[in-house]
């Protein structure tokens, strides 16, 4: 039983548009959602978060928006840029502090 | 930012022999340390907690004594793959939590660059 999907294996815009990954999730005692970007051959790295308190985090191009009711999560990049090229997961906190991934999302900006 | 540094980076290794792989924190503390196994194009699956200077928690599924975790240090947890198989084939990767922080289990993992295990 997969309590974190992200259901698009894979998406592909043009640069300057925006970029919209998806997560879903299914344990209503995760409290704390995460995205990292990943490079190949690389470990991940943080990108944003968001408390189940609130809807939205912004950072920069990066907005994290929170629907708890539909357990639904989204990553927008806007501007997307060929550097944001990369793989990402999201993942869900419970309150022990384990994370739970999803299965990631190949994200391609062509030029 | 925070640095772990994981090694080696892949490693090719006979059925039968023992790999070891290292996690450690370069520039802060941490109690606790996570391994995970991720196979093409999937999650990473979390196999283990390690924590310092007591024993590991392993996930369901996950044979501990396939699987040693050594937490010895505040900086240091290394996973060794004992007598290992072809199926033990896989993307080994490791995170940390900084220790001190007043809301640790909400804290951002920083994660090792990973090692790829092959078993011939």
């Amino acid at each position: 039983d997969q309590q974190v999907k992200q259901n698009s294996p894979s998406l592909s815009v043009q640069e300057g548009r925006i970029s919209i990954l998806n997560c879903d999730y299914t344990n209503s005692m995760f409290d704390y959602f995460l995205w990292y970007k990943k490079y190949p051959a690389e470990g991940p790295t943080f990108l944003i978060s968001i408390s189940s308190i609130k809807d939205k985090n912004e950072d920069g191009r990066f907005t994290v928006f929170l629907n708890k009711s539909a357990k639904h999560l989204s990553l927008h990049i806007v501007p997307s840029q060929p550097g944001d090229s990369a793989v990402y997961f999201c993942a869900a906190n419970t309150n022990a502090g384990k994370s739970t991934f999803g299965d990631g999302t190949t994200l391609t900006v062509k030029p | 930012g925070a640095v772990v540094s994981q090694h080696p980076s892949w490693v090719i290794c006979k059925s039968g022999t023992s790999v070891k792989i290292e996690c450690r924190s370069l520039d802060f503390q941490a109690t606790t340390m996570f391994w995970y196994r991720q196979f093409p194009k999937q999650s990473l699956m979390l196999m283990a907690t390690s924590n310092e200077g007591s024993k590991a928690t392993y996930e369901q599924g996950v044979e501990k004594d396939k699987f040693l975790i050594n937490h010895a240090s505040l900086t240091l947890s290394t996973l060794t793959v004992t007598s290992a198989h072809p199926e033990d084939s896989s993307f080994y990767i490791c995170s940390a939590r900084p220790d001190g922080l007043t809301d640790a289990t909400n804290e951002k993992l920083f994660f090792g660059s990973g090692t790829q295990l092959s078993v011939l």
